[in-house]
């Protein structure tokens, strides 16, 4: 089975420039999230969406990042204008069903750096 | 909201000995632990969960984990590492709302 797929994996921009990441989940998973991974911290979630619908975007910076998740599939996940501070991995992770405690697949994250 | 601690940044292990990392969580009732695995340009990998049950979990690569109410902690222990497993190690919390607190990580090094 084909696993979680994002792009770019590599992404250097300078501060108040915009960036967009891709990501692709596992074929038949209703529920994606994007995390934001900062060196030295673990993974924090940004959004979560269930099928096209969003259920939970309470920690995504909504000033500067947006993210959608066209026809339930694919999601983009965009930052406007970046900041310093947005130096980071992110990460994102799809599973069957958000409403129980199924399994987390991870892609292998966009790695930015904002200089 | 749950919480979760791993005392330590970074351990150093040999090939051949036992390891163990700690996990510490924050939770006012019975929490869902989990740990994960991240290789160098990987994504994270679940390597084993606790619900509820018998309190020593099996998981993949090897991973046992011990659930103590009493300590509040959920460690990972493998007894014989491989240099594969030189990796980031994540613990974390789940609470009622299906969603996950992560750690911040303890890097594993393992030397020959």
């Amino acid at each position: 089975e084909a696993g979680v797929a994002q792009s770019p994996r590599y992404k250097i921009i300078e501060k108040r420039q915009s960036v967009a990441f891709w990501c692709n989940p596992i074929s038949g998973h209703a529920t994606l999230y994007w995390y934001q991974q900062i060196l030295g911290q673990g993974p924090k979630l940004l959004i979560q969406f269930q099928n096209n619908g969003v259920v939970d975007d309470s920690q995504l910076p909504k000033d500067r990042f947006s993210a959608e998740r066209l026809k339930g599939v694919d999601s983009t996940l965009k930052i406007q204008p970046a900041k310093l501070e947005d130096s980071a991995v992110y990460l994102c992770a799809s599973s069957l069903d958000g409403s129980s405690y199924n399994e987390q697949f991870f892609g292998p994250g966009t790695r930015l750096t904002v200089l | 909201a749950q919480s979760v601690t791993q005392p330590d940044i970074h351990i150093t292990v040999s090939e051949g000995a036992s390891l163990e990392l700690r996990c510490n969580y924050s939770y006012g009732a019975t929490p869902y632990l989990f740990w994960y695995v991240q290789s160098p340009g990987q994504g994270l990998q679940l390597l084993l969960k606790y619900f509820s049950g018998d309190t020593l979990v099996q998981g993949i690569k090897g991973f046992e984990a011990e659930f103590k109410r009493s300590q509040s902690s959920f460690n990972l222990r493998k007894p014989s590492v491989h240099w594969s497993d030189a990796a980031e190690y994540f613990c974390a919390v789940g609470a009622g709302d299906y969603k996950l607190s992560f750690g911040a990580g303890t890097t594993v090094t393992v030397r020959a």
